[in-house]
């Protein structure tokens, strides 16, 4: 059981760039998220989706979207990167009736 | 909008002894979930405890425990016979009980626990 798939583990982008980071899960979750972490600063949600086809902002969406292309996977897309883009991205998902959201293992993200 | 505050960023424990995470939140909820994620150079977020605030009884998992004091809105961490492999960082989160939408965690900024010899 593969659980949360991250895609890549490892980028690094000049500014300006784009990309998108891909996550799909196989635990046929409704709720899919976005977190970005930065070091003294935790996680920070960027967005969510609570079922396919909708989608959410969260605490810091700027300069970032994302599309939930089915059940299975929710991807974030970096437009035009940024310095300020630089962290650690975790994908995590949660079934609706359940407690625990299971995470991806994040792709570090250089900006440069 | 609910706040989670982790005020020590660095702890350290002799191996075996025991350690203290500390946790305080705010919230205007009456019912909602708090863990306790462990993240360990690997990145990988793993979760160590939750506790659902409608439970007096504190949540105990093996050598990890929880000190949950819902009026002063705290939610500390016990590790007892601390090993080296507990070094990490721990991270303490919040969750509503919504189950119409999708309720999303809110972190605490972490505190990174180092295991000494």
């Amino acid at each position: 059981n593969a659980g949360v798939t991250q895609t890549p583990k490892f980028q690094v982008l000049k500014t300006g760039q784009s990309m998108t980071l891909q996550c799909a899960q196989d635990m046929n979750h409704n709720s899919m998220y976005w977190y970005r972490q930065d070091p003294g600063m935790g996680l920070r949600l960027i967005y969510y989706s609570a079922s396919e086809g909708t989608t959410d902002k969260g605490e810091v969406p700027n300069g970032y979207n994302v599309s939930r292309l089915n059940k299975r996977e929710f991807s974030l897309r970096l437009e035009s990167a940024a310095p300020s883009q630089t962290s650690v991205y975790f994908c995590a998902s949660r079934d609706n009736a359940g407690t625990e959201a299971f995470f991806g293992q994040g792709t570090r993200l250089t900006v440069v | 909008a609910q706040t989670v505050t982790q005020s020590q960023p660095e702890m350290s424990v002799q191996e075996a002894e025991t350690v203290t995470l500390s946790c305080t939140y705010d919230t205007s909820e009456s019912d909602y979930y708090l863990f306790w994620y462990k993240q360990p150079p690997s990145r990988q977020m793993i979760l160590v405890i939750r506790q659902e605030a409608y439970k007096q009884q504190n949540a105990t998992e093996n050598r990890f425990s929880v000190n949950f004091q819902k009026a002063a809105k705290s939610f500390s961490l016990k590790i007892s016979d601390s090993q080296l492999g507990d070094a990490a960082m721990y991270f303490c989160a919040y969750r509503s009980i919504n189950t119409g939408t999708a309720s999303k965690l809110t972190f605490g900024t972490g505190t990174r626990l180092q295991v000494t010899l």
